[in-house]
């Protein structure tokens, strides 16, 4: 069974358009990441959400616009898509905020 | 500025060799995480250091962390074309509230040449 999983893996789309990435885990974890890892490979947090309440909210671009519906669920929407949006986009969840996380296989986003 | 300096950028060590990467950061750390990285696939936990002077092992890798939390370093004995990826370290910092960040190094891409 997977523990993270995204939705899609890879995705390609123009400039100008809206996009949404999935991400469940069934961990039963409380805590929900979403990271960007760029070019450079360096990765760094975008949001953070524990019991479906944002926690973290770092200087991201406000077309980025996370989502949670449940404890299993954070999804990433994100509007009006921008050449430098590309990047891979990992969600992660851990049981509590200063616990190990575990990582999704990421979706490689390509905007054109 | 960066908060967690690694180092080596990269490493390429022949097979059955001992490496050693290393995870510095200019404050003191409530908690250091090794993850590894292949190309293409999210990370893989490694091990979680959160005492100083702490020190984990699983199989032929061994972590530590030194008494002032601040230093890590990740070793790797006799290593295996399956080690080859890249190594990241995050440390939790807390940021107010209940809320802790983790933020990662740059990674250390390793290449293990048979």
């Amino acid at each position: 069974d997977t523990a993270v999983s995204q939705t899609p893996k890879y995705l390609v789309t123009q400039m100008g358009n809206d996009k949404s990435i999935k991400c469940e885990q069934n961990l039963g974890h409380d805590t929900m990441y979403w990271y960007k890892q760029d070019s450079k490979k360096f990765l760094k947090i975008m949001f953070s959400y524990n019991n479906k309440e944002l926690i973290i909210n770092e200087t991201v671009p406000n077309r980025f616009s996370p989502k949670s519906p449940d404890k299993a669920h954070l999804n990433l929407h994100i509007n009006s898509l921008e050449l430098g949006d590309s990047a891979v986009y990992f969600c992660a969840s851990s049981q509590v905020p200063t616990g190990e996380q575990y990582f999704g296989p990421g979706t490689r986003l390509t905007v054109t | 500025s960066q908060e967690l300096e690694q180092s080596p950028q990269s490493l390429i060590v022949q097979e059955g060799k001992n490496l050693t990467i290393n995870c510095t950061s200019s404050k003191t750390l409530y908690g250091l995480y090794w993850y590894k990285q292949k190309y293409g696939e999210g990370l893989i936990f490694l091990m979680m250091l959160q005492k100083g002077g702490e020190e984990k092992s699983h199989e032929k890798i061994t972590a530590k962390l030194d008494e002032k939390k601040q230093q890590s370093s990740l070793h790797i004995t006799a290593s295996q074309p399956s080690h080859a990826g890249i190594y990241l370290c995050g440390a939790t910092r807390y940021s107010g509230g209940s809320n802790y960040k983790l933020t990662f190094g740059k990674g250390t891409l390793l290449t293990v040449n048979p």
